[in-house]
């Protein structure tokens, strides 16, 4: 029944070393986010697509890119993470942007060593 | 870009009592304003929202109010439990942008 799917659920890597999380969706929706959650934070949007329409946050660093390959699936790129990049990294879909509800997946919690 | 500003950022209530949270946001053109539950370790889960076209909205225990005017609205928790404790967030939201706005978050813990 999990419509909004993150994997992995913990990543570990190493400082500078490039990362890849990803998300699919069972929801057919045309929107998807991608957010960073650090502890005790509010979610704060990094990017989001709708359909293939890209949309970067002004103040999301260079070193997070995003590729949709298609409707159901999302990556988050972190080509050098740094150890401030140690967060929850959550996917939300929408099915038409807002105002919609937002699905969101379970997370990933990445560790930078 | 938009603002969101919410108060407290912990509330600590008895069991049965009645929870508020605030929350003001700066851009007039948001038209969208949920407001997310997020337990210790998993995602938020949406448990009410509100359009700009609506003042009240209820569901059982929980109600939201929204005063488009002052550009606040809030969330109101009745008959509050144990399980209610968690981080709650409101989000204000605009067609246009395609994106919701998060507010810093609110810290409520019930105590039996």
């Amino acid at each position: 029944d999990a419509m909004v799917i993150q994997n992995p659920r913990y990543q570990v890597t190493q400082f500078g070393k490039p990362v890849t999380l990803s998300c699919s969706q069972t929801l057919n929706h045309n929107v998807m986010y991608w957010y960073q959650q650090k502890s005790s934070q509010a979610p704060k949007l990094l990017f989001h697509y709708y359909d293939k329409d890209f949309n970067n946050e002004a103040d999301t660093p260079d070193n997070f890119q995003s590729r949709r390959p298609n409707t159901s699936f999302c990556f988050l790129d972190i080509r050098s993470p740094g150890l401030g990049d140690a967060a929850m990294y959550l996917c939300a879909t929408s099915r038409e942007g807002t105002p919609e509800t937002q699905y969101f997946g379970p997370g990933t919690r990445l560790l930078v060593l | 870009g938009e603002n969101v500003e919410q108060h407290p950022s912990t509330l600590s209530v008895q069991e049965g009592d009645s929870a508020v949270i605030k929350c003001t946001y700066s851009d007039s053109a948001s038209n969208y304003f949920p407001w997310y539950k997020q337990e210790l370790g998993k995602r938020p889960q949406l448990i009410i929202d509100i359009r700009s076209n609506v003042g009240e909205k209820k569901d059982q225990r929980i109600a939201v109010t929204l005063n488009k005017t002052a550009k606040h609205f809030s969330l109101h928790i009745t008959e509050t439990q144990p399980e209610d404790s968690a981080v709650y967030f409101c989000a204000a939201g605009n067609t246009n942008a395609g994106k919701s706005t998060f507010g810093d978050g609110t810290t409520l813990t019930v105590k039996p």
